[in-house]
């Protein structure tokens, strides 16, 4: 059993649509990251959420933290071809970051 | 290009073998962590290296050891090769000790890809 189940695992969308995907946990975290993942490449860190309720806004990537920090939510308004990869969701606990991932969700966003 | 470069970029080897992969961190970065990610486990953390000690150990097998050596860079050792040892190797560097993840950002480097036959 995954400690955090992200939906939808594949999502293949045109040009300008708008997406969501969700990170769930049945477990709080401390804080909470977002990554994407492209294809022969490392995860590289999207945001970091702390503060239950807490939006973040990274141009047209919002991303929020559920209200009792277990879990969150990634929104691309008008995804682009470059929004293309995988999305990585990454909760840490207490005091020392060692971060459990998502198995991803992998977003192919097509011209 | 997050700085943190990973050698070989590709393995191939065969069951029963050893193998080594190497991690040079960002400059000025202490800490290093390794990662397995594979398709059906995903992105699992293995160990952590902070100045050259160990700091934090994840679901790593028996079979497999880590080091940090002076100079801040790492090896993973995989020994005894299985065919589900296939995956992904990831490493990440971070300036800390990883103690407060609000201030953390780890930095993963290109991976490197093992395939055991």
């Amino acid at each position: 059993t995954q400690l955090l189940e992200q939906s939808p695992q594949f999502l293949s969308i045109q040009e300008g649509e708008n997406l969501t995907v969700y990170c769930n946990s049945s477990s709080v975290f401390s804080s909470l990251q977002w990554y994407r993942q492209e294809p022969g490449e490392g995860p590289v860190l999207l945001v970091t959420v702390v503060t239950g309720g807490e939006v973040k806004k990274l141009k047209r990537l919002t991303f929020q933290f559920g209200d009792a920090r277990k879990d969150s939510s990634l929104h691309i308004t008008a995804a682009q071809t470059g929004d293309t990869g995988l999305y990585l969701c990454a909760g840490a606990k207490g005091g020392s970051y060692i971060p459990t991932f998502g198995r991803g969700t992998s977003l192919i966003v097509h011209p | 290009d997050s700085g943190v470069t990973q050698t070989p970029k590709h393995l191939i080897t065969a069951t029963g073998q050893r193998v080594t992969l190497r991690c040079s961190p960002r400059s000025g970065d202490l800490s290093v962590y390794w990662y397995q990610q594979s398709l059906d486990q995903g992105l699992q953390f293995l160990i952590q290296y902070y100045n050259g000690e160990e700091r934090a150990k994840g679901n790593i097998l028996e079979r497999f050891s880590a080091q940090q050596f002076p100079d801040l860079h790492s090896e993973l050792n995989l020994s005894s090769l299985e065919l589900g040892d296939s995956a992904l190797y990831f490493c990440a560097s971070s300036v800390e000790a990883g103690t407060s993840s609000a201030k953390e950002t780890q930095y993963f480097g290109p991976g490197t890809r093992l395939l055991v036959l």
